[in-house]
């Protein structure tokens, strides 16, 4: 079945770009996700982007998809301490009708001001 | 906006008591999932339900049952709550496919339980 793995943990300094890296196993997902989690809070979609695109532009947020390596990204620019959370990278899981995700363990990002 | 909502935040329970979480979405989803979350394992799929009366095990079924009675409604349930049971456990609802263009899934806030 489907696998996604992220790093633990990252660290970057107010003012920076962070980027955040996923791989995952199962080349027919159609669509990838991130979602962010403050503390104490539920997961929030940021963005997702389709399986046929290399990239998708958000405001600070950009998504780079290699499908060939089938490897992930988000970046996000001119990072904020608002911006320290949990980041899950969630491919969909093909087949059946219940359109399951698999998560990633989540990065925590941490800004330093 | 969707909105889905979990009956509480933070829930402290003995070992052996039957706990409920219950879930609810207004926005008339198909789908609703219970996951529980825990430091270094990211989020694990206990059950999902696809329509009311269904459900099916996701990966970590076991010490665990559900309900949904309703569309709208899905409850967790710890026959018999231990204290490796202490986690965050979130909802989730989404549209079934065929109605969404994707599988974006909408989550509750999240109740952390202790079992004491």
């Amino acid at each position: 079945g489907e696998d996604v793995e992220q790093s633990l943990f990252l660290s970057v300094r107010e003012g920076d770009s962070s980027v955040i890296n996923c791989t995952y196993t199962d080349s027919s997902s159609t669509y990838l996700y991130w979602y962010k989690q403050e503390p104490g809070a539920g997961l929030q979609l940021l963005t997702y982007i389709f399986s046929n695109m290399d990239m998708k532009q958000d405001q600070r947020l950009t998504v780079l998809l290699n499908k060939k390596d089938k490897h992930l990204s988000l970046r996000i620019a001119d990072t904020q301490t608002g911006d320290s959370a949990i980041y899950f990278c969630a491919a969909g899981a093909p087949g059946g009708a219940t359109n399951k995700l698999i998560f990633g363990t989540g990065t925590l990002l941490a800004v330093q001001p | 906006d969707v909105k889905v909502t979990q009956s509480s935040r933070y829930l402290v329970k003995r070992t052996g008591e039957k706990v409920f979480l219950e879930c609810v979405q207004d926005m008339d989803h198909e789908n609703m999932f219970w996951y529980r979350q825990d430091p270094g394992l990211g989020l694990r799929l206990i059950y999902f339900s696809y329509d009311v009366k269904m459900k099916e095990k996701g990966d970590i079924p076991e010490g665990y049952s559900v309900s949904r009675e309703k569309k709208e409604r899905f409850s967790l349930i710890l026959e018999s709550a231990s204290t490796n049971q202490t986690s965050m456990y979130l909802c989730a609802s989404s549209l079934v496919g065929g109605r969404a263009k994707t599988d974006t899934q909408y989550f509750g806030p999240g109740t952390r339980l202790t079992v004491l």
